[in-house]
């Protein structure tokens, strides 16, 4: 079945980079998401990249995408204590109404 | 953008009681509602995909007569944990295709006592 998979926690320096790791089994993935959870409460999407695509850009995040090797990163550039968060990989073979799978988390520590 | 309401954001309850969970699409109409169960340090797994106006699908391992997944209109979707246990507290989280991809509620943190 589909597997996603992501390290559990990292912690930076408040103003470095934040980079978050994600690696997925499933090769039809078509969707992958990166989702924000603040602490009790819901998730919020954060970005997304198509698998046609190799990079994205937005304001201070950036998704970059290894089909080959299956693997997804999200940096999160001059990192702010408000960052602090647990961030979500997931992906979904065609989005819109099929299944999302989604990785443990990574909980990530801004240092001020 | 998209926003599904989800209520309550707390509950606790005493064990062997039932409670509802609503989730609510404001501004759009969502004919799928997946609902999703999280366990403390744990990712978010799916227990049920609900369709308008059709029965819901299960995952695996899920018991539907456990946790009754109404979908009655194109905008609330209810799921009704019965004769709830210790066992069932969790954090309960809706979620809805949209443009973008999903739009999620804020999560039901349910304790049974």
């Amino acid at each position: 079945g589909e597997d996603v998979e992501q390290s559990l926690f990292l912690s930076v320096r408040e103003g470095d980079s934040s980079v978050i790791n994600c690696t997925y089994t499933d090769s039809s993935s078509t969707y992958l998401y990166w989702y924000k959870q603040e602490p009790g409460a819901g998730l919020q999407l954060l970005t997304y990249i198509f698998s046609n695509m190799d990079m994205k850009q937005d304001q201070r995040l950036t998704v970059l995408l290894n089909k080959k090797d299956k693997h997804l990163s999200l940096r999160i550039a001059d990192t702010q204590t408000g960052d602090s968060a647990i961030y979500f990989c997931a992906e979904s073979p065609s989005g819109g109404y099929q299944k999302v799978t989604f990785g443990i988390g990574t909980k990530l520590q801004v240092i001020p | 953008g998209a926003v599904v309401s989800q209520h309550p954001s707390r509950v606790i309850c005493k064990s062997g009681t039932s409670v509802k969970i609503e989730c609510r699409s404001l501004d759009f109409q969502a004919t799928t509602m997946f609902w999703y169960r999280q366990f403390p340090k744990q990712s978010l797994m799916l227990m049920a995909t609900s369709n308008e106006g059709s029965k819901a699908t299960y995952e695996q391992g899920v018991e539907k007569d456990k946790f009754l997944i109404n979908h009655a209109s194109l905008t609330l979707s209810t799921l009704t944990v019965t004769s709830a246990h210790p066992e069932d507290s969790s954090f309960y989280i809706c979620s809805a295709p949209d443009s973008y991809g999903y739009t999620f509620g804020s999560g039901t943190r349910l304790t049974v006592v």
